[in-house]
């Protein structure tokens, strides 16, 4: 089965700033899909961004983008321009394309300070 | 409805009861998830539906845990003779196709006294 390894517990950012989610992965397949999924103190799991494993583009998404690194097995996720709103746990996801479910990380928790 | 719509919102129940959990997707999304969440936890997958197929129930923790769907319709969750360890949160999840990204529910707090 695929692991999926997220190093930093807690993450810390100052509102404007910039903060970088660290995920790594382990994997035998060479298509795949890639994942991150935020989870506020609602308990609601929103998606974020997703990324294609055959795409070399790094995907985009307003203030959040992804570094895919495939060859080192690394899906980070950076976060531009920090807001109060974005203080939550972020989850990276790994989605095989055999039809299995989605293979989660443990989380890292992400606090926004003023 | 326009998401995916979990049902209790919060359950406590006895230890020894059964408890059903349901799970309606969002209409024409084929495949259904069921995961655990313990407390301060990440997600742990239970069980997939996918159409018609035989449900994937890999990862469902002991067999007083079984789950249902009919079609690509409503999904219930049923645990029975509960224990104090089945306390989390059940998060449902829909997908239109594979590898889409899934549509989560705003899940079940269930706490087991």
């Amino acid at each position: 089965a695929q692991t999926v390894t997220q190093s930093q517990p807690e993450m810390s950012v100052q509102e404007a700033e910039t903060v970088t989610l660290s995920c790594t992965y382990d994997t035998s397949e060479s298509d795949y899909y890639l994942f991150w999924y935020k989870q506020p103190p609602s308990r609601q799991m929103i998606l974020v961004i997703r990324q294609e494993a055959y795409k070399q583009q790094n995907a985009t998404e307003n203030r959040f983008s992804v570094n895919f690194q495939k060859a080192a097995k690394s899906f980070s996720l950076k976060i531009s321009d920090s807001q109060l709103g974005d203080a939550a746990m972020y989850f990276c996801a790994y989605d095989s394309n055999s039809g299995y479910a989605l293979n989660f990380g443990k989380g890292t928790s992400l606090l926004v300070t003023p | 409805g326009a998401g995916v719509s979990q049902s209790p919102s919060n359950k406590v129940t006895e230890k020894g009861k059964d408890v059903e959990l349901r799970c309606d997707p969002i209409s024409g999304h084929t495949a259904l998830y069921w995961y655990r969440q313990r407390l301060g936890q990440g997600l742990e997958f239970l069980i997939y539906f996918q159409g018609n197929s035989a449900p994937d129930k890999s990862g469902l923790p002991s067999d007083r845990f079984s789950a249902e769907r009919t079609g690509e319709s409503v999904s219930t969750l049923t645990i029975q003779r509960t224990q104090q360890e089945d306390s989390a949160v059940y998060l449902c999840a829909s997908e239109l196709g594979a590898n889409y990204g899934y549509t989560f529910g705003s899940g079940t707090r269930l706490t087991v006294v």
